[in-house]
């Protein structure tokens, strides 16, 4: 079974510029939130969506927006970019909300979208 | 004061060595509790997930939730080469919409 597939894998830009990253959960997974990972730190949560709706939203700018579709792949968009946005974009499926399963919290992550911003 | 504290290491322990891995959090709404795995440059991969309190093995690996000491732990026994990575903690609330992650371990396990 596929896992979360994430595109691009590794990109640069440069400051003021605009970055979309893509990303497909596991199938059946409707749940589907993005973290940043920075070197040397844990994830930090973004965004949670399910169902195309934003469910959670984390302590990021305005700069930062999302959405999902209809197949449940979901896009995180970031503006005006800035050298601090540099980091390692991972997004993650659950089968929170899975039919006939309770909410489990899991988290199953791709293997991430490396930006550098120069 | 962070969610979640983790100690970032490193963490170096001889092959077969008993590896023992804490964090400590804030938060008591805290209901479901992580442990990923994370090798250079790739995503975390789940290990352990435990709901509430209580202890739960899996092969060599074992998690600890202590929610009356906000205190959450992974053992490895009999460890190997293979297991050198980042180890990160991970919990959040109820609703589980957002995660909490500690800044995770790296640890290296000598031949």
């Amino acid at each position: 079974d596929a896992g979360v597939t994430q595109s691009p894998t590794h990109l640069i830009k440069t400051r003021g510029q605009h970055v979309t990253l893509r990303c497909s959960p596991i199938s059946g997974h409707k749940s589907v939130s993005w973290y940043q990972q920075v070197l040397g730190q844990g994830p930090q949560f973004i965004f949670q969506y399910y169902e195309k709706e934003e469910r959670g939203r984390g302590n990021f700018p305005d700069r930062f927006s999302a959405r999902q579709f209809p197949n449940y792949s979901s896009e995180l968009n970031v503006n005006a970019l800035l050298l601090g946005d540099s980091a390692l974009y991972l997004c993650a499926s659950s089968p929170w909300g899975l039919a006939g399963q309770p909410n489990t919290g899991e988290l199953f992550f791709g293997e991430g979208s490396r930006l550098t911003v120069l | 004061q962070k969610e979640v504290e983790q100690d970032p290491g490193p963490l170096s322990v001889p092959e077969g060595a008993i590896v023992s891995l804490n964090c400590t959090y804030s938060n008591s709404a805290f209901q479901y509790f992580m442990w990923y795995r994370q090798y250079s440059r790739k995503g975390p991969e789940l290990l352990m997930y435990t709901y509430s309190s209580g202890n739960k093995e899996d092969g060599r690996f074992t998690a600890q939730v202590d929610k009356s000491s906000k205190y959450i732990s992974l053992f490895i026994r009999d460890s190997q080469p293979s297991d050198s990575a980042t180890y990160l903690c991970a919990m959040g609330g109820s609703s589980g919409n957002q995660f909490y992650f500690g800044t995770g371990t790296s640890l290296t396990v000598i031949p």
